[in-house]
């Protein structure tokens, strides 16, 4: 258990369902990140949310719709999703303020497994 | 802009034998760089950082990699592999002290270590 927990770890929908993605961490860090893997591609940043604000939205679809409540939580909605929105999607986590305080490194999540048919 | 990569996208090597997997960054100032380790159906895992200070760096599971700044590698390395070690790898690299985007970790596309028993 890394401290970032994400449920469910597999999903299977259909294109017309709406489902929602959870992240949870337990580490008391202020950042949180969306990562899209798909097979042989490289990780893709989807989104990130620093200090519960979102800073970084790298053109991703409509389709997907974060939502962080607060620093702990980390949500994906998902509507009306496509066979190539198959992948695993994780979570992650760290202490980030910007400014020139940096952190280390990513905590991940263990991946949610979606498949949409 | 910073970047990672990782040339080979598949390592094959036998149980007992040194292992090596390979990582280029290009980013400006000095790197912070980052190696994790992804077991099927799992989210990555943490296995070391060169933040400054001895160029040799010793991470989880007896893995060790060492930063060259005049070739731009920090190469992944292991005098003995264990058929336990077979998973995808990811270097990763940031740049200290910065904001926005290039805050974020930049991720290398992976390799797959395979140990061969």
């Amino acid at each position: 258990e890394t401290g970032v927990t994400q449920t469910p770890r597999h999903l299977v929908m259909g294109m017309t369902n709406k489902k929602s993605l959870k992240c949870e961490q337990h580490l008391g860090h202020n950042a949180m990140y969306w990562y899209k893997q798909s097979a042989k591609k490289p990780l893709e940043l989807m989104f990130v949310y620093s200090l519960e604000e979102r800073v970084e939205n790298n053109s991703v679809p409509s389709r997907f719709s974060p939502e962080c409540p607060n620093s702990s939580h980390l949500f994906l909605h998902l509507h009306t999703l496509q066979p190539e929105d198959s992948a695993l999607y994780l979570c992650a986590s760290s202490q980030d303020v910007g400014q020139g305080v940096f952190n280390y490194g990513y905590t991940f999540g263990s991946g949610t497994r979606l498949t949409v048919v | 802009a910073q970047s990672v990569a990782q040339p080979e996208d598949q390592v094959n090597v036998a149980e007992g034998n040194p292992l090596t997997v390979k990582c280029t960054y290009s980013v400006s100032g000095n790197p912070y760089l980052f190696w994790y380790v992804q077991y099927p159906n799992r989210g990555l895992q943490f296995l070391l950082k060169y933040i400054t200070g001895d160029n040799l760096v010793k991470g989880s599971y007896g893995f060790e990699a060492e930063f060259n700044k005049s070739q731009t590698s920090f190469h992944l390395k292991k005098p003995s592999a264990l058929v336990s070690d077979s998973a995808l790898y990811f270097c990763a690299v940031r740049r200290p002290f910065s904001s926005g985007s290039a805050r974020q970790l930049t991720f290398g596309s992976g390799t797959q270590l395979t140990v061969l028993p």
